[in-house]
């Protein structure tokens, strides 16, 4: 059963770069053509999506963050990567990543990691 | 991109149905049949009940369904339980692209 798990600093510091890792367990990230994607919730709102990853590498990312936003994978440690550039405040959010069978929807989740952009 | 518009909230009895409504646009919602639904439950991972409009993935209940008509999409939950109430968000395949959530809408089971 495929499972996922988000990892990274829980704090950062406006204008700097959040970084965070998920982890996949119970499957190879680069094994089927499927997709990994982010997600967020910034405290009291809704989710918003931030961008996808192919198992080849090809990226797709929300236009209001593309500038911003770099998703990698890395096959050797089954691992695939967010970084934001440039966070303000409107970063704060509870981050999740998920895996996608066919780009338009995410099942399963990980359990998402929340990072504070603060100073 | 605009988020997707869910009502902020429905309620309903249990046994009774529901039906939380996601109103998109012409390049997202009426353009493509890939509408998904999910439930959340505050603190643990969001679950898909709903993709591609209408159908449910392995193990989800057939108490919920989906529709589309337009740019409009539906998530219907019959025979209300308690353990339904949660946050639940739709989400669709846009023109640009991309993928776009609604807001998300709060079930209560009175």
């Amino acid at each position: 059963q495929l499972q996922l798990q988000e990892s990274g600093p829980g704090l950062v510091k406006p204008s700097e770069t959040l970084s965070l890792t998920c982890t996949v367990s119970g499957g190879s990230i680069s094994s089927s053509r499927y997709y990994w994607g982010w997600i967020r919730q910034p405290p009291g709102k809704g989710l918003e999506w931030i961008g996808s990853i192919y198992y080849s590498g090809s990226t797709y990312y929300n236009p209001s963050l593309k500038s911003r936003v770099t998703i990698s994978v890395d096959t050797s440690k089954n691992q695939f990567s967010l970084k934001l550039t440039s966070v303000t405040a409107a970063d704060t959010a509870v981050y999740y990543c998920a895996w996608s069978r066919d780009y338009n929807w995410f099942d399963p989740w990980g359990q998402g990691t929340l990072v504070t952009v603060s100073s | 991109q605009s988020a997707l518009t869910q009502p902020a909230s429905v309620s309903g009895s249990p046994g009774q149905s529901i039906t939380i409504s996601c109103t998109g646009t012409s390049s997202d919602v009426g353009a493509y049949n890939y509408v998904s639904w999910y439930q959340h439950h505050p603190g643990k991972a969001p679950k898909v009940m709903i993709y591609d409009v209408s159908n449910r993935p392995s193990g989800v209940s057939d108490r919920f369904s989906g529709s589309k008509s337009g740019n409009t999409a539906s998530l219907t939950i019959s025979g209300l339980q308690a353990e339904d109430e949660a946050d639940y968000y739709c989400s669709s395949y846009t023109s640009s692209s991309s993928l776009v959530f609604g807001g998300g809408t709060k079930l209560t089971v009175l």
